[in-house]
């Protein structure tokens, strides 16, 4: 069974840090790996999504890269704002967009 | 931009009562999804819909049943809810085989007492 794991499980930065968030997963049979955002008691926004056959993806300040043979993303977010905290979750499509999560990373940059 | 729509953003029902989560896109998609997200648990696949009144059971179905009589609305069904069933719902879309973004609902926070 699939087993998505994230670390650290909270972090704390100061405003204008680089920072990496890591996703790791026991399978490598996946079709593709979702980094999402989740603002407190809202639904997930998806960030960025990397293809088995890709290395990485980036969107603006995010890069999220992938090695699917040891089973492991990072999520890099380059000088971080305070309107980056939220919770950071990786999930892993096995097929037809079923989605296995981590249990996320809440992140909080103060000013 | 594609839009999934959870009629119900918060719910209180009483234990043993029916309760129907709904949910809209606008997208056209074939996937639809339910899942539940829980402190400590994450979030769980409950039910998937691949097409029009095809559906597949997820990690926790149990006490659930889904029902998608068009390609646009898919409905969460408690058939008897349960204090186990208080939970945050997530209702998410997608296009195609696999390799597509999935779109996610606000979600629905239900209370079972």
């Amino acid at each position: 069974k699939q087993e998505v794991t994230q670390i650290p499980a909270a972090l704390s930065v100061p405003e204008g840090e680089n920072l990496v968030l890591n996703c790791s997963f026991t399978d490598s049979a996946i079709y593709n790996l979702q980094w999402f955002r989740q603002d407190p008691g809202k639904g997930l926004t998806s960030l960025l999504l990397i293809q088995s056959s890709q290395r990485e993806q980036t969107s603006g300040r995010l890069n999220a890269s992938l090695d699917k043979s040891s089973g492991r993303s990072t999520l890099y977010i380059a000088a971080s704002q305070p309107g980056d905290s939220a919770t950071y979750l990786c999930a892993v499509d096995t097929s037809y967009g079923k989605l296995t999560f981590g249990q996320g990373t809440i992140l909080t940059v103060h000013p | 931009d594609v839009k999934v729509t959870q009629s119900s953003r918060y719910l209180v029902k009483r234990t043993g009562e029916k309760v129907f989560l709904e949910c809209v896109q606008d997208m056209d998609h074939e996937n639809m999804f339910w899942y539940r997200q829980d402190p400590g648990l994450g979030l769980r696949l409950i039910y998937f819909s691949y097409d029009v009144k095809m559906k597949e059971k997820g990690d926790i179905p149990e006490g659930y049943s889904v029902s998608r009589e068009k390609k646009e609305r898919f409905s969460l069904i408690l058939e008897s809810a349960s204090t186990n069933q208080t939970s945050m719902y997530l209702c998410a879309s997608s296009f195609g085989y696999s390799g597509n973004t999935i779109y996610f609902g606000e979600g629905s926070w239900l209370t079972v007492v």
